[in-house]
């Protein structure tokens, strides 16, 4: 079983600056790495996948790279409607991270 | 534009068994596979299970096995997850996912639904 884990939980950062969220693989993933958003009551919605591709609709303050075992997100300039619970998930086997709280600092 | 809507969702108790519906609209239904995937009060998301875009394959998490069925019809656009030997611990909200890629063996959610809750109580 491949398990996620995000670090760290919580990221408290201050609106325009950069945050950096990171996800380690137990084993490879390739590039099968995705990124959702989620905020209170709402359904999750896709960022990234395949480690760096940024899904349709997707603003390009969105990153993601790595490949193998680890990833990050990067936003490169935090907007309020960014502050949101992120999570990544490969697709080997679908398992997720827990996520990681982004806050505002 | 891709719809999901989750129906089926209720208070049932331990031991018990529910069905839940998803139905789709905006894309061609029984080219993609599809996902539910559960998240728990106040935790994180978990996947539960996938079937292909034709039924011809279906796997679940291991947390599931056993208890869980998933199904489609793709004559009604709908994808169901029938849910027997209920436990306190399958209490969430159960969203349906479309997957990304046509006639994929499996690959990431691009679309959700806005899911359905589910209570496992007695």
């Amino acid at each position: 079983e491949i398990v996620m884990t995000q670090s760290p939980a919580t990221l408290s950062v201050s609106p325009g600056e950069r945050a950096t969220l990171s996800c380690r693989a137990s084993q490879s993933v390739s590039s099968n790495l995705a990124w959702y958003q989620q905020k209170p009551g709402q359904a999750p919605r896709l960022l990234i996948y395949g480690a760096s591709t940024r899904a349709t609709g997707i603003p390009a303050r969105f990153s993601g790279s790595g490949s193998g075992t680890e990833f990050t997100l990067t936003i490169s300039s935090l907007q309020s409607e960014d502050f949101a619970v992120y999570y990544c998930q490969q697709y080997n086997n679908w398992h997720f991270g827990q996520g990681t709280r982004l806050e505002i600092k | 534009q891709v719809q999901l809507v989750e129906s089926g969702g209720g208070v049932v108790q331990p031991g018990g068994s529910l069905r839940l519906s998803c139905a789709a609209s905006g894309f061609t239904f029984s080219s993609y596979g599809m996902h539910w995937v559960r998240q728990a009060p106040g935790k994180g998301l978990e996947w539960v299970a996938f079937i292909r875009y034709d039924g011809s394959n279906k796997y679940y998490a291991d947390s599931v096995k056993g208890r869980f069925t998933i199904s489609r019809d793709n004559s009604k656009n709908t994808l169901y997850l029938q849910m027997n030997s209920l436990r306190a611990e399958d209490t969430a909200v159960y969203y349906c996912a479309k997957d990304g890629s046509r006639y994929s063996s499996g690959w990431y959610e691009d679309y959700w639904g806005q899911g359905t809750l589910v209570t496992v109580s007695s």
